[in-house]
C-alpha cells in the first residue's frame, strides 16, 4: 500500500514563527503536492512538484515556499505564519504517467497559528 | 477561476435513500475525472474515477454518470449508509499532463440519517 506521512498531526504555532511541514512517500512518485483545506473552499492547491529540485506553483502560493531534495520528501515552508494560515494542510503524491492518475493523501496536519 | 464547480455543499439524505453530487467543468481537456472520500480525520482517498470515452461507470453501489457535451458529472450513492457520511469531492484533470495536477471541486458534505 502506498504511504504518505505528515510530520505531525497537530501544530500550533505563533505569529511570525518560521514553519515547516514535512511530507514523505514510500512509494517513489514523481508528483507531490501540498494543498490546504478550509470549510467551504475545499482543497487548494499551494505548490507542487513533478521532480526533485522542480516545483511548480498552484492557485495559492502566497506566504508559502516548498523544497524538494530528495524524490521521496516533499517539504512546505511558512515562512513568517500569519493567523490566516491558519488551516489543514494535506500532502500527496502519485507516480508520473498514463494508469497513475491516483492522488494518495496523508492524513493531513492540523495548523493553528496564534 | 474556478475550473470546476460541485454542488450541493451539503447533502441530509435518509438510511437507503439516492445520494447525487453534481460537478461541471469548463475545461474540454480534461480527460479523468475522479471522485474522492474523505473521513474526518484523514485524508481524502480515491473512490471511483472515469474517462470520457464512457458515460457510465458502476462500482457496487457507486456510480459516475457523465455528460460530455454539458461538460457535468455526477456521483450517485444507491442505497445511501450511515457509513457513507463523509466529505466528496469531484475533480478533473489531463491524464497526459507531466505536471499531474487535478483541479478540486469545493467538496459536498455528506450525512446519512439511520
Amino acid at each position: 500500500d502506498v504511504k504518505v506521512t505528515q510530520s505531525s498531526r497537530y501544530l500550533v504555532k505563533r505569529t511570525g514563527e518560521k514553519v515547516f511541514l514535512e511530507c514523505v512517500q514510500d512509494m517513489d512518485h514523481e508528483n507531490m503536492f501540498w494543498y490546504r483545506q478550509d470549510p467551504g473552499l475545499g482543497l487548494r492547491l499551494i505548490y507542487f512538484s513533478y521532480d526533485v529540485k522542480m516545483k511548480e506553483k498552484g492557485d495559492i502560493p502566497e506566504g508559502y515556499s516548498v523544497s524538494r531534495e530528495k524524490k521521496e520528501r516533499f517539504s512546505l515552508i511558512l515562512e513568517s505564519a500569519s493567523t490566516n494560515q491558519t488551516s489543514m494542510y494535506l500532502c500527496a503524491s502519485r507516480g508520473a504517467g498514463l494508469g497513475t492518475e491516483t492522488q494518495y493523501f496523508g492524513p493531513g496536519t492540523r495548523l493553528l497559528v496564534l | 477561476q474556478q475550473q470546476v464547480k460541485q454542488s450541493p455543499q451539503s447533502l441530509i439524505v435518509q438510511k437507503g435513500g439516492i445520494s447525487i453530487i453534481n460537478c461541471a467543468y469548463e475545461n474540454t481537456a480534461f480527460d479523468y475525472f475522479p471522485w474522492y472520500q474523505q473521513f474526518p480525520g484523514k485524508g481524502p482517498a480515491l473512490l471511483i474515477a472515469i474517462r470520457p470515452d464512457v458515460s457510465e461507470k458502476k462500482e457496487g453501489r457507486f456510480t459516475i454518470s457523465f455528460n460530455k457535451s454539458a461538460k457535468q458529472f455526477s456521483l450517485h450513492i444507491m442505497d445511501s449508509q450511515p457509513g457513507d457520511s463523509a466529505t466528496y469531492f469531484c475533480a478533473a484533470g489531463n491524464r497526459g499532463s507531466t505536471l499531474g495536477r487535478l483541479y478540486f471541486g469545493r467538496g459536498t458534505q455528506l450525512t446519512v440519517w439511520p
